[in-house]
């Protein structure tokens, strides 16, 4: 069935620093790749979406990038902040399809060391 | 203003007991799922729903029911609770065709 790996499971960066955290995926059809972020004790929220169409989307200091043909994309945190520090999901979906799903990765723990 | 809303937030019950968690939204979404999250696992499919009347079953639906008799409501029940069924809950919804799902705040269900 459809999968999604998320690494690293956790990661630590330096105040100021940037993170990467990177995901691949199974099905070839998907064109919708949500970043969801989750502070603690909180629901997840979509931080950042990028759709097959394109190739990276920015927004301020976070940015995602997408490979289909090697079924990848990333998430890219720079001058990382104390706020930044929480549980971050990619996933994949078909949009605009019936089957309306989302396949999240297991989640990177983000801890931003002042 | 249209939102999600999931109760009890917190729950704790007992083995073999019949549980109901309760999932309501007001955005008018097609779309309604329920996902449970535990350390090391991400967010799991429960159960998921496209409309009214449609059910149906995620990568770990056993011990779990759902039923859709309206497009605002969709709450989701254990049959006679396990141990293992110990986790947060968490609802979510998205609009017809689109995927940008939106979460509502969870539910700690606590099982002894």
């Amino acid at each position: 069935g459809e999968n999604v790996e998320q690494h690293p499971s956790t990661l630590s960066v330096q105040e100021g620093d940037s993170a990467v955290i990177k995901c691949t995926y199974s099905d070839s059809a998907s064109n919708y790749f949500p970043w969801y972020k989750q502070e603690l004790g909180k629901r997840p929220q979509l931080i950042i979406d990028i759709r097959s169409n394109v190739g990276e989307k920015k927004d301020q200091r976070i940015a995602v990038t997408l490979n289909k043909t090697a079924k990848h994309f990333s998430l890219h945190i720079t001058e990382t902040q104390p706020e930044d520090s929480a549980v971050y999901f990619c996933a994949a979906s078909r949009e605009y399809s019936s089957a309306s799903k989302i396949i999240f990765g297991s989640g990177t723990r983000l801890s931003i060391r002042p | 203003d249209a939102e999600i809303t999931q109760s009890p937030r917190h729950k704790i019950t007992e083995t073999g007991r019949q549980v109901t968690l309760a999932c309501h939204q007001t955005w008018n979404h097609n779309n309604m799922f329920w996902y449970r999250q535990d350390l090391g696992h991400g967010l799991r499919l429960i159960h998921y729903s496209y409309g009214v009347h449609d059910t149906n079953k995620g990568e770990v639906s056993d011990g779990y029911s759902v039923s859709r008799s309206n497009t605002e409501d969709l709450p989701l029940t254990l049959e006679s609770a396990a141990s293992s069924q110990t986790s947060v809950y968490f609802c979510a919804s998205s609009p017809r065709g689109y995927n940008e799902q939106f979460f509502g705040p969870g539910t700690r269900l606590t099982v002894l």
